[in-house]
């Protein structure tokens, strides 16, 4: 139980387009869902957090124009990097928070490299 | 503010040694859980253990076992007889009721045949 599946795991795009990323709980509904960011050797850092039907809080320094997150159903969150850079190549990692439940499970991964 | 510190940046074993795993926190919060996650080079991270503020007593779970003292705001990992397979980044996380969780900066646990 308590699986977050994270697509996709790899993702090479040329610089100024977007790049969309899809979290899903498989076999549990979250109502809160979380975005971070992962520089190699590095701690996570907490980008956004977000919940079902409502628009995501954003941690300082975050651009929300830039990161944008959707999390239209209880079982699905998306952040699409628009206008992506180099430097916004990086590590993005997914988590699922159970209803009532204080556990965050995370997806795999994805990471981007930004030509 | 909270804090979690793992003053272990990289811990090397040979299979079979037993090793743990450091972790200390700073909370002004009297309910709060932690948490032990796992890193392997795969990416994901995988949930190994949750502990409230209430509940002090050590829990083992076949070659793991968690050592939470209040008294010192520590709450250690422990890899019994480690396996080359143990070998991942180790990250300790603290939140206080339902908040964002705050990870420590990892240890990375390497185990050489």
């Amino acid at each position: 139980g308590a699986v977050v599946s994270q697509h996709p795991s790899w993702v090479i795009c040329k610089s100024g387009t977007s790049v969309k990323i899809e979290c899903r709980s498989l076999d549990f509904q979250a109502t809160t869902m979380f975005w971070y960011r992962q520089f190699p050797k590095q701690s996570l850092m907490l980008m956004a957090t977000s919940n079902e039907g409502s628009k995501a809080t954003y941690e300082q320094g975050v651009e929300k124009d830039k990161f944008l997150i959707n999390h239209a159903s209880l079982t699905l969150s998306t952040l699409t990097v628009t206008s992506a850079h180099p430097e916004d190549s990086s590590f993005y990692i997914c988590s699922a928070r159970p209803g009532g439940k204080n556990i965050q499970y995370f997806g795999a991964g994805t990471r981007l490299s930004v030509l | 503010a909270q804090k979690v510190t793992q003053a272990q940046t990289e811990i090397s074993v040979v299979e079979k040694e037993d090793v743990t795993l450091d972790c200390v926190y700073e909370t002004r919060d009297t309910t709060y859980y932690l948490f032990w996650y796992k890193q392997p080079p795969s990416g994901e991270l995988v949930f190994l253990i949750r502990r409230n503020s209430f509940d002090e007593q050590n829990e083992i779970s076949g070659r793991y076992s968690w050592n939470f003292q209040k008294s010192t705001s520590s709450f250690n990992f422990t890899i019994t007889a480690s396996q080359v397979v143990d070998s991942a980044v180790y990250f300790c996380a603290l939140s206080s009721g339902y908040s964002t969780l705050t990870f420590g900066k990892g240890t990375m646990l390497l185990v050489s045949p």
